[in-house]
């Protein structure tokens, strides 16, 4: 397969673990922020998303948490599966429709 | 959602050369955008397009290099010209989908300068 998130930071966790990626974001004006999961030769894959009205969001066994404070976002994977492994990334934007910049990513790395 | 096919996904192409990124959504989008990833690395953001307008670039990213067309509202070209081997990365194109509230991605192209 493609090789994406060679040089990124990795996170390996056992199966069944949870897992917690955390992301800095850069402009205080973002407003909202998805994350991403992206696998080898594939284009990122929608995982959740939160609003800053919001501080936390959960969606199936993923939960998102958005401390504006600190412009830090995380995510947090329940119970994690040798699927869950993957590249990962979080993107903030200003309204709705707009371009999205990107984080960093982080591999997430599940052993069994 | 909106589901992108994007082609070709992968090419090895010489040096000097250009290729054409084709991005056909099933749905008519109105936002539609074009990314870099370079190995290893994140997304970066070349250029916002908008049918009827031009496209909007970003820092560091010039039309004579990397001209799109966005002819209506299904569809999108990137045109990577004149290339050289730092060319060499993925590129991806994505869409803001009014139906779902959300944006989509193709799977990207491949691209290899030798």
């Amino acid at each position: 397969g493609e090789s994406v998130g060679l040089h990124l930071p990795t996170l390996s966790v056992q199966e069944g673990d949870n897992s917690i990626i955390n992301c800095a974001y850069s402009n205080s004006a973002s407003d909202y922020f998805i994350w991403y999961k992206q696998e080898s030769g594939k284009g990122p894959q929608f995982i959740i998303d939160i609003r800053s009205n919001m501080d936390k969001r959960q969606g199936q066994r993923v939960t998102v948490l958005l401390n504006k404070t600190v412009k830090h976002l995380s995510l947090q994977i329940a119970a994690t599966q040798p699927g869950d492994s993957a590249v990962y990334f979080c993107a903030e934007g200003i309204g709705t429709a707009s371009k999205l910049t990107f984080g960093t990513g982080t591999r997430l790395q599940v052993t069994l | 959602s909106a589901v992108i096919s994007q082609k070709p996904s992968r090419d090895i192409c010489q040096r000097g050369t250009s290729l054409t990124i084709q991005c056909q959504v099933d749905s008519q989008v109105t936002m539609m955008f074009w990314y870099r990833q370079q190995p290893g690395q994140s997304l970066t953001l070349i250029a916002t397009a908008n049918q009827g307008s031009e496209a909007t670039y970003e820092s560091g990213f010039v039309i004579d290099k990397f001209p799109i067309s966005r002819p209506n509202l299904t569809f999108s070209t990137l045109t990577v010209s004149n290339m050289s081997p730092e060319d060499s990365s993925i590129y991806l194109c994505s869409a803001w989908d009014r139906a779902s509230y959300g944006y989509t991605f193709g799977s990207g192209t491949r691209l290899t300068v030798v």
